[in-house]
């Protein structure tokens, strides 16, 4: 079966536009995270939806990051007024259990 | 505080060597644990999870990992190394007051020499 996709897989913006990140969980998953990996601070978490529970957004580092999760089903990562330090690769997960699935994730660079 | 420390950010073996990636958590109540890893270029993937069942878990690739308590340790091994194991590997775990979100140690990257 299918499972987590990430688009796009690569995305070069330059600093100061916005960012949207899409992922498609595995169908039935109804919870899904989205992580962070970079360089100097390796994986962290960002945010975690769980059904139509309200999202536990203590992860993300600062306003300019936000994520919805449509119809229980497919998330969006918004990254406004871009900057260098936002250069990741984003995953995303979706959960069956206590075990995630994880998707390619999209590689993001700020110039 | 660390939650989960991987020892050694490179670890380089010889091939049909023993692997050996080391893991500590930090967590007064034992949590859950994992090892994913990941090749150049792609996602994470599991290659064994502990949940309080059997101790010594046994996980793909011939991998294998024991829980330890008493050493509050997860280390990842494999009899005899691989090319095809050249990649980065990454304990995790899940906190009891987690929520289910994982906590990643730091890394590994294992390089098999031929």
């Amino acid at each position: 079966g299918a499972g987590v996709s990430q688009s796009p897989s690569n995305k070069v913006t330059e600093k100061g536009k916005d960012v949207e990140l899409r992922c498609d969980p595995i169908s039935g998953h109804t919870a899904l995270y989205w992580y962070r990996q970079s360089l100097g601070q390796g994986l962290e978490f960002l945010i975690y939806f769980q059904g139509n529970s309200a999202p536990d957004k203590s992860g993300l580092p600062s306003d300019r990051f936000s994520a919805e999760r449509t119809g229980g089903s497919v998330s969006t990562l918004t990254i406004q007024r871009t900057q260098q330090e936002d250069s990741a690769v984003y995953l995303c997960a979706s959960t069956q259990g206590n075990e995630q699935y994880f998707g390619p994730g999209t590689r993001l660079t700020v110039t | 505080a660390q939650s989960v420390t991987q020892l050694g950010s490179h670890v380089s073996v010889s091939e049909g060597a023993l692997v050996l990636l080391r893991c500590n958590y930090s967590s007064s109540v034992p949590p859950y644990l994992f090892w994913y890893v990941q090749y150049p270029n792609q996602g994470l993937q599991l290659l064994l999870k502990y949940t309080s069942a059997a101790t010594l878990v046994k996980g793909i690739n011939g991998f294998e990992a024991e829980f330890k308590k008493s050493e509050t340790s997860f280390h990842l091994t494999k009899p005899s190394a691989h090319m095809s194991d050249a990649a980065e590997y990454f304990c995790a775990v899940i906190l009891p007051e987690g929520y289910g979100k994982l906590t990643f140690g730091q890394g590994t990257i294992l390089t098999v020499h031929p």
